[in-house]
């Protein structure tokens, strides 16, 4: 079965430091792979996703992930973190036998001024 | 403009109420969805819409009913309210049926059961 995992519920970065959030996936296939944050009491927004080609995809927000097949890991990075950037964030992957989209637990970024 | 927008935002009600929230996308997108987001944020999918056809039924209970009366709009009616069905109901839409489809969610619908 498909799964992502998303192994920290909370990451804590000083603002300006570059902030990651970790994702690691498992599928059968090729990964097709997303990510999307959740600011409170709003609905989910697209970030970015990767399909195939480069492994550095940039995205929304100055946020680019680094898909890695070795190590399957699809890594949320940002090279200098805003208080603005607080929010709950969620790593997810196309399950290829259903077409669904599996959704990890999420991880809350916490950006302290 | 809102992309995906969904009716209503909060939702107070009774265990053994019907209630219906409603959803409509003005993106042109063929597919829609509704997920439920529980308290611990986990988020799953329960049903997916294609152009008025249901392609998605996950294993919910059939007090659960989706209704798209067109493309463009996506309902959901749950009877017999209970307890553990408090949750946010987020609505999204895509452009393809495809998991390859970049997802777009409403605000989401709060909905508390007393």
């Amino acid at each position: 079965a498909q799964s992502v995992a998303q192994p920290e519920d909370q990451v804590n970065v000083a603002e300006g430091n570059p902030l990651t959030v970790k994702c690691t996936y498992s599928v059968s296939g090729n990964p097709y792979l997303f990510w999307y944050v959740q600011y409170p009491n709003r609905g989910l927004q697209f970030l970015l996703k990767y399909i195939t080609g480069d492994n550095l995809v940039k995205g929304s927000y100055g946020f680019e992930a680094e898909f890695n097949k070795s190590q399957t890991s699809f890594h949320l990075k940002k090279p200098s973190a805003l208080v603005s950037d607080s929010a709950l964030y969620f790593c997810a992957v196309r399950d290829a036998g259903t077409d669904k989209l599996i959704f990890g637990t999420g991880t809350r970024l916490q950006v302290f001024p | 403009d809102t992309a995906v927008s969904q009716t209503p935002k909060y939702l107070v009600t009774q265990m053994g109420n019907d209630k219906s929230i409603k959803c409509e996308q003005n993106l042109g997108h063929d597919t829609m969805y509704w997920y439920k987001q529980d308290s611990k944020k986990f988020l799953k999918i329960m049903f997916s819409y294609n152009n008025k056809e249901l392609i998605i039924n996950e294993t919910v209970p059939n007090r659960f009913s989706p209704k798209s009366p067109d493309k463009a709009h996506l309902n959901l009616h749950i009877n017999s309210l209970e307890l553990g069905d408090s949750a946010v109901y987020f609505c999204a839409s895509s452009q393809g049926r495809t998991g390859t489809d970049t997802q777009y969610f409403g605000p989401g619908t709060r909905l508390t059961v007393l």
